[in-house]
């Protein structure tokens, strides 16, 4: 059974468009990340949660917003994509330093 | 700054053949250190991981990695590799910080 469930699989957006990613999980973990994945490079974190605790990477550009209304679900806002905003986004959750566990991954295409 | 430095960037192999990739980190202190694998395709994977303890661990697959504290690598191994070994490889250390900062990732070939 999944565990990490990310909503949609694909995703396609106009330029400039704003647009919503989702994620839940089963696990009741209490950190979620949010990673951006482009083809051939690894995956780049671009914030996570420590519970209600928002942590966003220095280099992570404004354009990119996040949501966690509670344990299980946490969003990722793009308030307006450009072209090189696509890839794959990558939800995770983790129990504290305990492994990480990987959604599927929403693939972002603009257009 | 944290940093996390994996310098096969990609390797081709034969089957049976034995495989080493090598994973630096740069921070100092309590780390807990995770391989991560991703078949074409799929999602990431644990590999295996490292908390404390014996520093030789072993995880799925017959895939095992040494910690070496005094050079800040943990480094993976297996000593024969099969065709469906074909994937990427990431190393992730992680720290306090309670983020997982991945290195580059290898690309593992392994021709039949």
């Amino acid at each position: 059974d999944a565990m990490v469930i990310q909503n949609p699989r694909y995703q396609v957006t106009q330029f400039g468009k704003p647009v919503t990613l989702s994620c839940s999980q089963t696990l009741n973990h209490n950190v979620m990340y949010w990673y951006q994945q482009k083809s051939s490079q690894a995956p780049k974190l671009l914030f996570h949660y420590y519970d209600k605790d928002f942590n966003n990477e220095a280099d992570t550009p404004d354009n990119f917003q996040s949501r966690r209304p509670n344990t299980s679900f946490c969003f990722l806002d793009i308030r307006s994509p450009g072209l090189g905003d696509a890839a794959m986004y990558l939800c995770a959750t983790s129990r504290d330093l305990a492994e990480a566990f990987f959604g599927q991954g929403t693939r972002l295409t603009v257009v | 700054a944290q940093s996390v430095s994996q310098h096969n960037h990609h390797v081709i192999l034969s089957e049976a053949a034995s495989l080493e990739l090598g994973c630096n980190y740069s921070y100092g202190g309590t780390v807990n250190l995770f391989w991560y694998v991703q078949y074409p395709g799929q999602h990431l994977q644990l590999l295996l991981k490292y908390f404390s303890g014996d520093p030789l661990v072993k995880g799925i697959k017959g895939f095992e990695a040494e910690f070496i504290k005094s050079k800040f690598s943990f480094n993976l191994r297996k000593p024969s590799v099969q065709w469906s070994d074909t994937a990427e490889y990431f190393c992730a250390p992680t720290s306090g910080t309670y983020k997982y900062i991945f290195g580059t990732g290898t690309r593992l070939k392994v021709l039949a």
